[in-house]
């Protein structure tokens, strides 16, 4: 049982680059979730996701784009990278989260992203 | 939309002492308030965390706090040993079917023996 995993664990990449980053759940979530995570800032929500083919926005969706193809991925993309976009990502899945359950995220262990 | 504050940004304490972090929120329509602990090179973990119903909860010797009229909630570390150095997340967000978090922005905790 991994839980979530996250691929590629480091990146570098120069200004206007694109790259994916991808995200697997085995514990079969319905929600899913990238954050960002950068020095004093704690952790920002990029997009998220309530089921298979379906994507939301967060607080930060500038720059990003994502897919939930299946159920058990969401990749999260970078068309055209920039400095800004120099940071550590989480990958988060979670329950349904209401009067009965906690709805606890499971986090995946960081892709850090250095844009050059 | 939500604002989640959280001091102190770091903290040290001596072994076996507590340890206090706290957060206030700006969103009276926020009701679930979790702490997340992350260790160096891991991503967070849940510890503990209060509904808007419930004034405190304890699980052994960690404790959270809440004040819904002041809108802040705290941490409570007791008898603190090395292993809890970590950086301390609090989150708030409303109880719906996406745990949409608001974090705040850390508190780096550090145990002296």
């Amino acid at each position: 049982n991994a839980g979530v995993t996250q691929t590629p664990k480091f990146r570098v990449l120069k200004t206007g680059q694109s790259m994916t980053l991808l995200c697997a759940q085995d514990m079969n979530h319905e929600y899913m979730y990238w954050y960002r995570q950068d020095p004093g800032m704690g952790l920002r929500l990029i997009h998220y996701s309530v089921g298979e083919g379906t994507t939301a926005k967060g607080e930060v969706p500038d720059g990003y784009n994502v897919s939930r193809l299946k159920k058990q991925n969401f990749l999260l993309g970078l068309e055209s990278a920039a400095p800004s976009q120099t940071s550590v990502y989480f990958c988060a899945s979670s329950s349904e989260h209401n009067a009965g359950r906690s709805g606890e995220l499971f986090f995946g262990e960081g892709s850090r992203l250095t844009v050059l | 939309g939500e604002n989640v504050e959280q001091h102190p940004s770091t903290l040290s304490v001596q072994e076996g002492d507590s340890a206090v972090i706290k957060c206030t929120y700006s969103d009276s329509a926020s009701n679930y308030f979790p702490w997340y602990k992350q260790e160096l090179g891991k991503g967070p973990q849940l510890i503990i965390d209060i509904r808007s119903n419930v004034g405190e909860k304890k699980d052994q010797r960690i404790a959270v706090t809440l004040n819904k009229t002041a809108k802040h909630f705290s941490l409570h570390i007791t008898e603190t040993q090395p292993e809890d150095s970590a950086v301390y997340f609090c989150a708030a967000s409303s109880i719906q079917g996406a745990q949409k978090l608001v974090f705040g922005q850390g508190t780096r905790l550090t145990i002296n023996p």
